[in-house]
């Protein structure tokens, strides 16, 4: 089953600002992850956060959890062309399987 | 290097002719899994192992077969591919640790006519 939303479907932005992507699921979750795709390539994890956790930062990504709300944003700072790529979340149930969302087209304009 | 590697990377093929896609893995992870993947529909999972000899459907398993022979492949057959089997699959392995971060393989573009 597809767990994960993401919102907006795609976003488009001028090299150096912020990209914000929204993720929303349905059930609980031990972890959910986030990974990156470049077109028509395989997907790259990026980072994961913990049901028990509520923000974590890598480099220029920061991800956020509301277990709450049942949704998880992500956070490019300083973005740059190469961050142009499709972003899934993927949420784990803790049934070893991973369920994707539809994903977020991000463009970063030079 | 620590890679998933499928192949072909891209079959056109026609309807009812069997078919095999290979996944292989050099990282000795216990996990692997396959996907589809289809416009506005993300990534679907198929099939997936915890380990060798154990196998269990995913979301979308009719019309696909796996086996785990061994710990490193993870092959995805099509007994009889039918046209709506047209799409991007992806195979994943991933270590059997408290979060399984997944190593995706980079796509086999199948096309069934």
């Amino acid at each position: 089953s597809q767990q994960g939303e993401e919102d907006p479907q795609a976003l488009s932005i001028q090299e150096g600002e912020n990209a914000t992507m929204n993720c929303s699921y349905k059930t609980s979750i031990n972890n959910l992850q986030w990974y990156r795709q470049n077109s028509g390539r395989g997907l790259v994890h990026l980072i994961l956060i913990r049901s028990n956790e509520r923000e974590k930062h890598s480099g220029r990504l920061r991800v956020t959890l509301d277990t709450s709300k049942k949704s998880s944003s992500l956070l490019i700072t300083a973005s740059r062309a190469a961050d142009t790529a499709s972003y899934f979340c993927a949420t784990d149930e803790g049934d070893y399987k991973l369920s994707f969302g539809a994903g977020t087209t991000v463009t970063v304009r030079a | 290097e620590a890679q998933v590697t499928q192949n072909p990377r891209y079959l056109i093929t026609v309807t009812g002719k069997k078919l095999t896609v290979t996944c292989s893995q050099n990282m000795n992870h216990e996990y692997m899994s396959w996907y589809r993947q289809d416009p506005g529909l993300g990534l679907r999972q198929i099939y997936y192992s915890m380990n060798v000899e154990v196998t269990d459907k995913g979301d979308v398993p009719e019309g696909y077969k796996v086996s785990r022979k061994e710990k490193r492949n993870f092959p995805l057959i099509l007994e009889s591919p039918s046209p709506n089997q047209t799409s991007l699959y992806f195979c994943a392995s991933s270590a059997r640790t408290e979060t399984y971060e997944q190593y995706f393989g980079p796509g086999t573009r199948l096309t069934v006519t």
